[in-house]
This record gives structure tokens, C-alpha cells and sequence, in this order.
């Protein structure tokens, strides 16, 4: 299995353009969450789903969009680009709903910087 | 609202040279505690799953331990290879969702 996979890895915007952040796991896990990481911070998280077709807001999503149209996909939506959106994002899936093996798995992120 | 606070910030090491890290949390309800270790440039590891109070759970040289308000991960004598940023999450009720802390991060000296 490749776990979660990132694309791109790296991206500069410049203020006021758009792209899209993918993120797809091979797992077949339900779960699947959007973080942003700033310098020397935390995670917060910005958009969660939990399953094709359901989506829900977290704690910043302000700024950003996702869809889910199947299970393996969940692409992270900038429409307008911002300075305060550069960040390291990442994305994860969580195997189940139960409560043991409840831990989220994570890919490598992508490091946007917006001029 | 679920707070989540680590100390110290940063941590610096000689091998062999033993200490713990502090997670502190404020949760409506607490469904696991989790500590993942970061590699610079690198996404989350996960490393524990903490589900009540008084658990403990040990990896290589590395402990948590859970009580009602705090958990701790105990670094026994550290090795330059655990030198990374270690984060602590909590996940309330309901559903999957985690709140982390800022991190701490270890530098381990040869």
C-alpha cells in the first residue's frame, strides 16, 4: 500500500490564484481530514469527511473547499489565494469508527507559500 | 472549547540523559489521547492511543502515561534518532476529529 499520497509537494501561488491540493489513500479508510501546519504550531483542522459524499467544516475553513466523490479522493480547494494561507498542509485517513485502531495516518504535505 | 497544551516548547538532550514532555488537556469528554512523532519536513507518525486514566503504553525507549488532566511521554535515555517534534492530540466526542498541541521539540546531542 502506499499509504496517503500528497501531490505537489511544493507550490508558490501568487495573491488572488487558485489550485487544488490532492490527496488520495489506498486503504479504504472512511475518514478522511485536511490540517494546515504553521511555523513552530500545531495542526488545525480545516475540512473532514467521513465517507463519499459527506463532507463537514473544522476548526479554519475559512478560504478553502473540498469534495468528496469517492472514497479513495479528497481534494483541498484554494479559490482565492491569500498570504495568511501559506502553510504546510496535510492530509489523513483514519481506519474506523471503533474505538481501537483509531488512529489517523498521515501524508507528506505540500508547502504552499503565496506571494 | 477543547484546549490542548504542551510544554516544554523545545528540549535539548544529551544521550542517555533521560526526560518527560508534558501534554495538558481541557476536553468535553475524552475518547483517546495520541501522540505522534514529526520528522522535519515529514507528515505525523503515529506512535500511542491513551483511553483512560492510569494507562501506560511503552515503545522502544519511549512511555505515556495518562491521568485525568495531563499525559506525559517519558524519553528514556534518548538517542540522537529521537530527536524530532513530538505532538499530543486529543479526540472528543463526537466522531474522529483531533485537537492538537503546539508540539515540543527535542534535539538529542551526541
Amino acid at each position: 500500500n502506499a499509504g496517503v499520497t500528497q501531490t505537489p509537494k511544493f507550490r508558490i501561488l501568487k495573491i488572488g490564484q487558485s489550485m487544488t491540493l490532492q490527496c488520495a489513500q489506498d486503504m479504504n479508510h472512511n475518514y478522511m481530514y485536511w490540517y494546515r501546519q504553521d511555523p513552530g504550531m500545531g495542526l488545525k483542522l480545516i475540512y473532514y469527511s467521513v465517507g463519499a459524499g459527506i463532507t463537514d467544516k473544522g476548526e479554519v475553513p475559512n478560504g478553502y473547499n473540498v469534495s468528496r466523490s469517492t472514497t479513495e479522493d479528497f481534494p483541498l480547494r484554494l479559490e482565492l489565494a491569500a498570504p495568511s494561507q501559506t502553510s504546510v498542509y496535510f492530509c489523513a485517513s483514519n481506519p474506523s469508527r471503533d474505538r481501537v485502531h483509531n488512529e489517523q495516518f498521515f501524508g507528506p504535505g505540500t508547502r504552499l507559500t503565496v506571494l | 472549547e477543547d484546549q490542548v497544551t504542551q510544554s516544554p516548547e523545545a528540549l535539548r538532550l544529551q544521550e542517555g540523559e533521560s526526560s518527560s514532555l508534558n501534554c495538558s488537556y481541557t476536553v468535553s469528554g475524552l475518547r483517546g489521547l495520541f501522540w505522534y512523532r514529526q520528522d522535519p519536513g515529514k507528515g505525523p507518525e503515529f506512535l500511542f492511543t491513551l483511553y483512560s486514566a492510569g494507562e501506560e503504553k511503552e515503545k522502544e525507549r519511549l512511555k505515556a502515561t495518562l491521568t485525568k488532566k495531563e499525559s506525559f511521554l517519558h524519553i528514556t535515555a534518548p538517542k540522537p534518532e529521537d530527536s524530532a517534534t513530538y505532538l499530543c492530540a486529543v479526540q472528543p466526542p463526537p466522531g474522529n476529529k483531533l485537537t492538537f498541541g503546539g508540539g515540543t521539540r527535542v534535539l538529542v546531542k551526541p
